[in-house]
């Protein structure tokens, strides 16, 4: 298994506070996406990073921002959290398209 | 706007038999396509990808049939297995983007 993990793998929050969700990988992967899964929508693009520093939206990108500031860690945050930012949040790497591992998710609860 | 569909939210199939999970895309710029399976409270994990070159990729009990003029590619799982029980997730991407479009999941669930 590609060495990604995520943390916290769980977390309640409260509606306006900001939140921070951690990918870690050990694979010096040079491409990193964080998802979030909801029923209906299956898995939906937030932000992207082709490198240190190099980042872009995905499709549900309001709300969230991310930042790399190495290789390994790639950060999404909800500056301030909102009910319908409650979902499972997935980290991916990869080095090519059809290689893309996924970390073991982040349930977020906002209430 | 769904790029990527599939229309089955869930499927059930006795064990043993074929499991044929269907999906469509709408943009025909796409030229690379994939399956993902997931268990519950776990990451998906790739199992299949076929290029827009070909019609068919075959890895083991897994095939992967595309239909260009179509839209459509499906994912053909023989026998079906137990352990096949879980939610597949087809995605789609255009040569140089290295983003994947996801298409809402399908749960499959094989009965004994």
């Amino acid at each position: 298994d590609a060495g990604i993990t995520q943390s916290p793998r769980h977390k309640v929050t409260e509606t306006g506070t900001p939140v921070t969700l951690r990918c870690h990988q050990t694979e010096n992967h040079r491409y990193m996406y964080w998802y979030r899964q909801d029923p209906g929508h299956g898995l939906r693009l937030i932000h992207y990073s082709y490198g240190v520093k190099d980042t872009d939206k995905g499709e549900v990108s309001d709300g969230y921002s991310v930042s790399r500031s190495k290789t390994e860690d790639f950060l999404l945050t909800l500056e301030s959290a909102t009910s319908s930012q409650t979902s499972v949040y997935f980290c991916a790497i990869s080095e090519s398209i059809d290689e893309q591992y996924f970390g073991p998710g982040t349930r977020l609860t906002v209430t | 706007d769904q790029q990527v569909k599939q229309n089955s939210p869930s499927l059930s199939v006795q064990e043993g038999r074929i499991s044929i999970l269907n999906c469509d895309y709408t943009n025909s710029m796409f030229d690379y396509f994939l399956w993902y399976k997931k268990y519950p409270a776990e990451g998906p994990t790739f199992l299949i990808s076929i290029s827009s070159i070909k019609d068919k990729n075959e890895d083991g009990r897994f095939t992967v049939f595309l239909n260009k003029s179509a839209k459509h590619l499906s994912l053909h799982i023989v026998p079906s297995q137990p352990g096949d029980s879980a939610v597949y997730f087809c995605a789609a991407s255009v040569e140089g983007a290295q983003k994947l479009v996801f298409g809402q999941g399908t749960r499959l669930t094989i009965n004994p």
